[in-house]
């Protein structure tokens, strides 16, 4: 079983256009990291956000985290083809494992 | 390369064969962990290594699944008598740090296994 659930499932904007997706998750956290995963390539890490910071920058990444909603969002702005790829969040479930969401496939047309 | 490298990249087996699957990791890297991945899913974790004390094993699907990282570097997992739903991408990543909180993990491109 998953923690972190991805929204949406699918997504298709337009070049230059900004991608918003969602994570909610379940149990309290100590820290919900969002990972890049291009199609049959192994995971990158984007950004991590604590759970005690609200929102995180890194380039064109944006991060927030609200732990009363248990939920997170990542933007990413003036996207670009190469920005094409499944996105999952995951969250530290326990002391020895992170927990990975079923990830927002994310399409940029030119 | 100084990246985690997985091997073989793609693996065909017939169901009820045995498969090893190698994963090594960033030099260094305390941390171990294995995962499988299901077409259109999210990875699942499988197992965790510090150095080469498996201190979690808890997402191992059944007793067929055994992983090992005999020096605290190079980690094998091993698939026992294959069946079609062992049929996914198994993903190798470790970080640098013995703890998990605060820690990046770094993955390998996966192994692709496939049970005819």
């Amino acid at each position: 079983s998953q923690q972190g659930e991805e929204d949406p499932q699918a997504l298709s904007i337009q070049e230059g256009e900004n991608a918003t997706m969602n994570c909610s998750y379940k149990t309290s956290i100590n820290n919900l990291q969002w990972y890049r995963q291009n199609s049959g390539r192994g995971l990158v890490h984007l950004i991590l956000i604590r759970s005690n910071e609200r929102e995180k920058h890194s380039g064109r990444l944006r991060v927030t985290l609200d732990t009363s909603k248990k939920s997170s969002s990542l933007l990413i702005t003036a996207s670009r083809a190469a920005d094409t790829a499944s996105y999952f969040c995951a969250t530290d479930s326990s002391a020895s494992k992170i927990i990975f969401g079923s990830g927002t496939r994310l399409s940029i047309r030119p | 390369g100084a990246g985690v490298s997985q091997s073989p990249r793609y693996k065909v087996a017939k169901r009820g064969q045995d498969v090893a699957l190698r994963c090594d990791p960033i030099s260094g890297h305390v941390s171990l962990f294995w995962y499988q991945q299901a077409l259109g899913q999210g990875p699942e974790f499988l197992t965790y290594f510090q150095n080469e004390a498996q201190l979690d094993k808890s997402g191992l699907p059944s007793d067929r699944f055994f992983a090992e990282r005999p020096e605290g570097s190079v980690s094998t997992l091993k698939i026992q008598r294959t069946q079609q739903e062992d049929s996914a991408v198994y993903l190798c990543a470790s970080s640098f740090r013995g703890e998990i909180h605060d820690s990046e993990q770094f993955f390998g491109p996966g192994t692709r296994l496939t049970v005819l």
